[in-house]
């Protein structure tokens, strides 16, 4: 089964506007990280953020962590039509050593 | 510095076939990892290994297994194929396990199976 769980599913917005997507997650985690991936490719990781913080900024993303509730949120500002690509949370559980990924969301950003 | 590198890019195999799919890590990083990505789905850990041994597994059957070599490159190997494994693999390679590292994904490689 899937640690983290992303939601939306799919969202579209228009360039320039801002994007949140949510990621939950079960167990207790050492840390939380978020990554891309463009049209079935590779993924590319954006940002991590550990388990005693709170929020990370990197450029134009934005990500924020409660532990208390297990949830993160990643904000990306002024979208951009480049944007566009599938989105993962993915979480290292407690004492495990490998990541576990949520299942994305589908971003299109249009012009 | 190049980066994760996967071959082939694309396989077409028949269902029955074995398929064997490498990937190079990142120069210094001793951790390599495999996923699965069936089309529209998240990413199914296949296995992780580390230092020239198999560290974790994901819930797949026997048939898929790797191996990785002295030089910290992998071989991902799925016997007896079925339809059901053709997805796009994904390797990753991290220093010292994926705690508190980022990991760093290859390309893919795109497995069909007809």
């Amino acid at each position: 089964s899937q640690q983290g769980e992303e939601d939306p599913q799919a969202l579209s917005i228009q360039e320039g506007e801002n994007a949140t997507m949510n990621c939950s997650y079960k167990t207790s985690i050492n840390n939380l990280q978020w990554y891309r991936q463009n049209s079935g490719r590779g993924l590319v990781h954006l940002i991590l953020i550990r388990s005693n913080e709170r929020e990370k900024h990197s450029g134009r993303l934005r990500v924020t962590l409660d532990t208390s509730k297990k949830s993160s949120s990643l904000l990306i500002t002024a979208s951009r039509a480049a944007d566009t690509a599938s989105y993962f949370c993915a979480t290292v559980p407690g004492t495990a050593s490998k990541l576990t990924f949520g299942t994305g969301t589908r971003l299109q950003v249009t012009l | 510095e190049a980066g994760v590198t996967q071959s082939p890019t694309h396989l077409i195999k028949t269902r029955g076939q074995q398929a064997t799919l490498r990937c190079s890590p990142i120069s210094g990083h001793t951790s390599v990892y495999w996923y699965q990505q069936a089309l529209g789905l998240g990413l199914q850990f296949l296995l992780w290994y580390d230092e020239g041994e198999e560290r974790n597994r994901g819930n797949f059957p026997p048939r898929f297994s790797g191996r990785q070599f002295p030089n910290y490159s992998s071989e991902l190997n799925v016997n007896a194929l079925e339809l059901e494994d053709s997805a796009l693999y994904l390797c990753a390679s991290s220093s010292q396990g994926q705690r508190g590292t980022e990991a760093f994904f290859g390309q893919g490689t795109r497995l069909t199976v007809v």
